[in-house]
């Protein structure tokens, strides 16, 4: 079974241009995840996705972050403009239901914004 | 708020040892709780998990033990190998919106 796939692996950008990662969860997983790992740090949520659906952005900084799912299936993040402090691994994770289920990670975007 | 939190930010064995990570939690409400293994430049990969109705589970060289009375969560890896050797990540879920919340994770360094 094929794992998530993330797009691009690394970025570099300067501070205050765009970047957009890609995402393709597993095959038949409703629920897609968008987590950012600081460096020494866990990852944090910053949206959830039931589908097409957001269930949870709460955590998003909705002033230059977005993310989309348009046809259920795969997943666009991006960051616009981005800042020096949004440097970090941004990390894809699917899994079949909302609850109580294993999410499955993908490798992870590494963005370093100089 | 609630959080997730370690005992130990770090923890080095000798190779062939057991090896205990512990958790500690303060959500009451969840009722989930997975371990995630993190290797350098990999996402996160699932190790094993409990549901809070029980109190133990084991996996291939892997137990996870469960303490609700307390809010404890240990992993316990048996004979451990240099390929143990990540960042191990107690990940607590349930409440009102079922997310995943990570801690900061302990590094495991398995000695040869």
């Amino acid at each position: 079974e094929a794992g998530v796939a993330q797009s691009p692996r690394y970025k570099i950008i300067e501070k205050r241009q765009s970047v957009a990662f890609w995402c393709n969860p597993i095959s038949g997983h409703a629920t897609l995840y968008w987590y950012q790992q600081i460096l020494g740090q866990g990852p944090k949520l910053l949206i959830q996705f039931q589908n097409n659906g957001v269930v949870d952005d709460s955590q998003l900084p909705k002033d230059r972050f977005s993310a989309e799912r348009l046809k259920g299936v795969d997943s666009t993040l991006k960051i616009q403009p981005a800042k020096l402090e949004d440097s970090a691994v941004y990390l894809c994770a699917s899994s079949p239901e909302w609850y109580g289920n294993t999410i499955y990670f993908g490798e992870g975007s590494w963005l370093t914004v100089v | 708020g609630e959080s997730v939190g370690l005992h130990l930010p770090t923890l080095s064995v000798q190779e062939g040892d057991n090896s205990i990570i512990n958790c500690a939690y303060s959500n009451s409400a969840s009722d989930y709780f997975i371990w995630y293994k993190q290797e350098s430049g990999k996402g996160p990969q699932f190790i094993i998990d409990i549901r809070s109705n029980m109190d133990k589970r084991q996996g291939q060289r892997v137990t996870v033990l469960l303490n609700k009375t307390v809010k404890h969560l240990s992993l316990q890896i048996a004979a451990t190998q240099p390929g143990d050797s990540a960042v191990y990540f107690c990940v607590e879920s349930g409440g009102s919106n079922y997310k995943l919340t990570f801690g900061k994770g302990t590094l495991l360094t398995v000695n040869p």
